[in-house]
């Protein structure tokens, strides 16, 4: 069946520093969206893209869905405290079946 | 704006006992999304409705069965509850099924003693 993975699982940042997730598909993705769960909290979607090669930016977050759409990633730059969470990728394959990633689990100390 | 609305928030159960998940999707919203995540995973799907179909099936255990009724609203039914059903369960509506973003509700925890 269809794989999404994510890495790194953890990661720990100071605040300032940059932090990039990457994720990736066993199978091509008609189009992936991007999650944001804080803790306690539910999914909160962030972006969606759909086109090969597509790169859409949301003030310090950056998301890219490769060339062969089977693989993102979401960048952020000068992360805050706020960024805390867990950042998920989810697709939809062409099967029409809807998969998380398991998650990159941000950490910001201050 | 409306959200997702989730009944109850916390549900706490005996094993062997059968409970009942509630979920209101936002107004004209026509597919609703049941996900189970466990603590410290990734959600995972369960079942879509898309206009009151099932429209896609996934880790759903056969103990489980879900519907979606005329006003949208869905409900999950889980019976023979066992210790490794506890977890965060969550309902997430979208207009159309597919390529729209999910909106989730905040969720009900179901403890399993």
């Amino acid at each position: 069946g269809q794989q999404v993975m994510q890495i790194p699982q953890y990661q720990h940042v100071q605040e300032g520093e940059d932090f990039t997730t990457y994720c990736n598909s066993s199978t091509t993705l008609s189009n992936i969206q991007w999650y944001k769960q804080r803790p306690g909290g539910h999914p909160v979607f962030l972006i969606q893209l759909v086109k090969s090669g597509e790169v859409k930016k949301q003030k310090r977050l950056t998301f890219q869905f490769g060339e062969a759409k089977k693989n993102s990633s979401l960048h952020i730059t000068a992360t805050q405290t706020t960024d805390v969470g867990t950042y998920f990728c989810a697709g939809w394959n062409y099967g029409q079946n809807f998969v998380f990633g398991p998650g990159t689990r941000l950490s910001v100390l201050p | 704006a409306a959200g997702v609305i989730q009944s109850p928030r916390h549900l706490i159960k005996e094993k062997r006992e059968t409970a009942t998940l509630k979920c209101y999707p936002i107004p004209r919203h026509d597919t609703v999304y049941w996900y189970q995540q466990g603590p410290g995973q990734d959600p995972q799907f369960l079942i879509s409705f898309y206009e009151k179909m099932q429209s896609d099936k996934g880790s759903i255990p056969d103990r489980f069965s879900a519907q979606q009724f005329s006003d949208y609203h869905s409900e999950l039914n889980m019976s023979s509850l066992e210790l490794g059903d506890s977890a965060l369960y969550f309902c997430a509506s979208s207009l159309f099924q597919g390529f729209n973003e999910q909106f989730f509700g905040p969720g009900t925890r179901l403890t399993v003693l």
